[in-house]
């Protein structure tokens, strides 16, 4: 059963940086067939995909956020991370982590749905 | 960047009836990359349909998406009361991927 737990400080002040940890289990973050999310939600709002890394290390980045983020994998503890500079009170949600499948139906592959996902941590900025 | 609006805000369904959530589109989503979730209280989310309308595993076939270009659906037939939650729609055909608002479906 493939699980995934985010870790990381539930308290983090203005403009310091956020840094949380998703570790996974059953199943290796250094397999080509999954690609690995970062997804937020401000309480009471909807959900805002932050970015992925892949096992080779490439990234793609929400323009929004591209210039404040930084994602990494590690494959020999089986986690991959997330790193985001220059918080704000904005930036206060739940921070999900995810696994994206990569799908090659026709000899074509993609990804960007996202199954299964983290429980979640709650990530408040504030001093 | 490609906007999803969900409709209903709320929707209200006895036991046995048939829901309809709709998420629309404001540009053409490619190869109908759009996959919805449900998400409960205190839960993450998890994926019902991607693909418009591949169940994902362990989805009990009352639920089932349909739709192309900038217009999809999802619907509950014969919905339970364990199917009260919020459902997002999610493109995945166009960067950055984008989420719906969400549709709070009371049973």
């Amino acid at each position: 059963q493939v699980q995934l737990q985010e870790s990381g400080p539930r308290l983090v002040k203005p403009s310091e940086t956020l840094s949380l940890t998703c570790s996974v289990s059953g199943v290796s973050v250094s397999s080509g067939s999954f690609f690995w999310s970062w997804i937020r939600q401000p309480p009471g709002k909807g959900l805002e995909w932050i970015g992925y890394v892949n096992n080779n290390g490439n990234v793609k980045y929400s323009p929004s956020l591209k210039s404040r983020v930084t994602m990494s994998v590690d494959t020999s503890k089986n986690q991959f991370s997330l790193t985001l500079r220059s918080v704000t009170a904005a930036d206060t949600a739940v921070y999900y982590c995810a696994r994206d499948p990569v799908m090659c139906p026709d000899g074509n592959c993609y990804v960007g749905y996202f199954d299964p996902w983290g429980q979640g941590t709650l990530v408040t900025v504030s001093s | 960047e490609i906007v999803l609006t969900q409709s209903p805000g709320t929707l209200s369904l006895s036991p046995g009836q048939r829901g309809t959530l709709s998420c629309r589109a404001s540009h053409d989503i490619s190869s109908n990359y759009l996959a919805w979730y449900q998400q409960k209280p205190g839960q993450p989310p998890r994926l019902l349909i991607y693909g418009a309308s591949i169940r994902a595993t362990g989805i009990p076939d009352r639920f089932s998406g349909s739709g192309s270009a900038t217009d999809f659906i999802l619907i509950i037939d014969r919905p339970e009361p364990e199917d009260s939650a919020v459902y997002s729609c999610q493109q995945y055909g166009g960067s950055p991927w984008t989420f719906g608002k969400g549709t709070r479906v009371e049973i």
